[in-house]
């Protein structure tokens, strides 16, 4: 099974609401990724799980909180959103040698597109 | 920014003529990944180049490394109106735990 699989496929939320995106790889790898993609950007990392340890965040607002309550699973909490905040969310998983010394094949999950009014 | 730099940024031509991508990139790098990405959709691994390497095939698919000039090129043949997608390098950051993707190329098969 080479399939990463993102919930819910689309979200629309207000700036009110708090929601999760979930993320599930069955491919045993160690290292878990959280990107933010907008119309005609490359993805931009947000987090990195290390052995369900977060290892990067790059500077992203608190009001994005990731979790990875085991080495399947990667969740995005979402709170206090911003119209800014509407994207493309991509989620991917790698095997995670830990050794940090280069980077392997990422393998990518559908994402999920999210609308904040 | 680390971020590489792809040219051209959208690219059209017929099917079974050839498409050729090429990316800059700025540090010392471990390897060099393409990916593609249909529109809306999650990005898919296409082929990944070590930085001892200097060609490698996969396919249609041919990626060259020149890390003199810290660039690379990724040339599709024959392609067909379903190469149609984004086209991203991704380039790591030697003793960093992360990709950089660079801009993308958008290209377009017509039938």
């Amino acid at each position: 099974d080479t399939e990463v699989t993102q919930t819910p496929k689309h979200l629309v939320m207000g700036m009110t609401n708090k929601k999760s995106l979930k993320c599930e790889q069955h491919m045993g790898h160690r290292a878990m990724y959280w990107y933010k993609q907008k119309a005609k950007k490359p993805p931009e990392l947000m987090f990195v799980y290390s052995y369900e340890k977060l290892s990067i965040n790059e500077s992203v607002p608190s009001r994005f909180s990731p979790e990875c309550p085991n080495s399947s699973l990667l969740n995005l909490h979402l709170h206090a959103l911003q119209p800014e905040d509407s994207a493309l969310y991509l989620c991917a998983s790698s095997q995670g040698r830990g050794s940090g010394d280069f980077q392997e094949t990422q393998y990518f999950g559908p994402g999920t597109r999210l609308l904040v009014l | 920014s680390q971020q590489g730099e792809e040219d051209p940024q959208a690219l059209s031509i017929q099917e079974g003529e050839n498409a050729t991508m090429n990316c800059s990139y700025k540090t010392s790098i471990n390897n060099l990944q393409w990916y593609r990405q249909n529109s809306g959709r999650g990005l898919v691994h296409l082929i990944l180049i070590r930085s001892n390497e200097r060609e490698k095939h996969s396919g249609r698919l041919r990626v060259t490394l020149d890390t003199s000039k810290k660039s690379s090129s990724l040339l599709i043949t024959a392609s067909r109106a379903a190469d149609t997608a984004s086209y991203f390098c991704a380039t790591d950051r030697t003793g960093f735990q992360k990709l950089v993707f660079g801009t993308g190329t958008r290209l377009l098969v017509s039938p």
